[in-house]
């Protein structure tokens, strides 16, 4: 089956330290993002990439880095730079054959700073 | 810059209709999507209007008024399983803004 997975569900870290979130997708999909949602809110976007070595900030990329070395692969470290860490992050992935409008989401990651 | 407003909570009953609204101001727009996400869930995508007008899907449908800035989702018949957030989102070309999401509730 095609998807979005991440990994883990759930992450506890001590603050001030860096975790990288994992995203990774079997849909061939050139475009992914990396959004973040607080409680009671909307998603906001933090990064997103059209094509493997390239990305561009969204919103509130500060605090946050990626990389995407690989086309299904598209990791977020939330450092420790990143004030209020503490919330629910979801990847996300579209396509240009549906011209971008679509977007297919991972089951999240709930990141718990402590 | 760039905002979506979106009533914060609607309930409804088994069976009826509802709408929810959702305003923009933004540039570059290209589009309005609508996502469902349910309490601890992932969003899933419901719709996309590009151009003026309605487009239906089920049970579903979502209005578009580019010269308003301003659509809206209809849902009919509506069921328990309805209960969830609903996102309006601005597509952007390759990116997309998220509105704050109206929280449904459907009652028995």
């Amino acid at each position: 089956d095609g998807g979005i997975t991440q990994s883990p569900k759930y992450l506890f870290r001590k603050e001030g330290q860096n975790v990288t979130l994992s995203c990774e997708q079997n849909l061939n999909h050139d475009a992914m993002y990396w959004y973040r949602q607080d409680p009671g809110q909307g998603l906001r976007l933090i990064y997103y990439s059209q094509i493997v070595n390239d990305f561009q900030k969204g919103d509130i990329a500060e605090g946050y880095s990626v990389s995407r070395e690989k086309k299904e692969s598209f990791p977020l470290t939330v450092t420790s730079a990143q004030k209020n860490p503490t919330a629910f992050y979801l990847c996300a992935s579209s396509d240009k054959r549906g011209s971008y409008n679509e977007q297919f989401f991972g089951p999240g990651t709930r990141l718990t700073v402590l | 810059g760039q905002s979506l407003e979106q009533p914060s909570e609607v309930t409804a009953v088994e069976g009826a209709i509802v709408q929810m609204n959702c305003t923009y101001q933004t540039s570059g727009f290209y589009g309005l999507s609508w996502y469902q996400q349910h309490d601890g869930g992932a969003p899933t995508f419901l719709s996309y209007n590009a151009l003026d007008g309605l487009e239906e899907t089920g049970r579903f449908s979502s209005f578009l008024s580019r010269s308003d800035s301003y659509g809206y989702l209809l849902l009919q018949e509506l069921q328990m399983k309805d209960s969830a957030s609903y996102f309006c989102a601005v597509t952007r070309g390759q990116n997309f803004v998220f509105g704050p999401g109206t929280r449904l509730s459907v009652l028995p």
